[in-house]
């Protein structure tokens, strides 16, 4: 079982629609919890970060956070073309020394058409 | 604020040369850095962490021998990928922790990614 799993894709939605990208992972201990959105041939970005359950939301932009079921979710409301990209989900994993390291997702390729 | 920088962003080198890269946090101290490798279509992989003046801790797979990493400032690391092969050929990224404490040490902030190709 990997560590944190998504959806691969690809996830075409129309252009003002909510776009939904799922994420789950498998270390109960894990605490915070990033969405990170990659463009084709660049670096990520972070756009979300949460470390408790519920919702927390970020202009178009709402990750929700269910610990108990070991799930994590970002919602993109009125999706844009320019929201195109990959989305990585990342877990905090174990400390390596004084560093806790992110564990990607492999990443949800999303398509929002004109 | 919290930019980081990857030199060179793009390099071409033949079989069997070492090529490095260095990854720079601009405009604040990150006492971890780590350096990921992506493959086409696939996700970070974690690489190693880097730690500023101790030895960095690679990932299970990774050869220590091959892929050299020096983190000798808070704002400094290189990634010395030696003997290159094709195989080798991969896009390149770091991230900077901030040496704060807190939530917003927790983050990661990556480079723009150098992408090797070995002839």
């Amino acid at each position: 079982q990997k560590e944190v799993e998504q959806n691969s894709g690809p996830l075409s939605v129309p252009e003002g629609a909510i776009a939904s990208l799922n994420c789950t992972y498998s270390d109960r201990g894990s605490q915070s919890f990033f969405w990170y959105r990659q463009y084709s041939g660049k670096s990520p970005e972070l756009i979300m970060f949460i470390y408790s359950n519920g919702d927390k939301e970020d202009g178009r932009f709402t990750a929700q956070l269910n610990k108990a079921s070991q799930y994590v979710s970002l919602l993109i409301r009125d999706s844009q073309p320019s929201d195109s990209a990959t989305y990585l989900c990342a877990v905090s994993g174990p400390l390596r020394g004084s560093a806790r390291q992110l564990t990607f997702g492999s990443g949800t390729q999303l398509t929002v058409l004109p | 604020g919290a930019v980081v920088s990857q030199h060179p962003s793009w390099v071409i080198c033949k079989s069997g040369t070492s090529v490095k890269i260095e990854c720079r946090s601009l405009d604040f101290q990150a006492t971890t850095m780590f350096w990921y490798r992506q493959f086409p279509k696939q996700s970070l992989m974690l690489m190693a962490t880097s730690n500023e003046g101790s030895k960095a801790t690679y990932e299970q797979g990774v050869e220590k021998d091959k892929f050299l990493i020096n983190h000798a400032s808070l704002t400094l690391s290189t990634l010395t990928v030696t003997s290159a092969h094709p195989e080798d050929s991969s896009f390149y990224i770091c991230s900077a922790r901030p040496q704060r404490r807190g939530t917003s040490g927790i983050f990661q902030y990556f480079g723009p990614g150098t992408r090797l190709l070995v002839l």
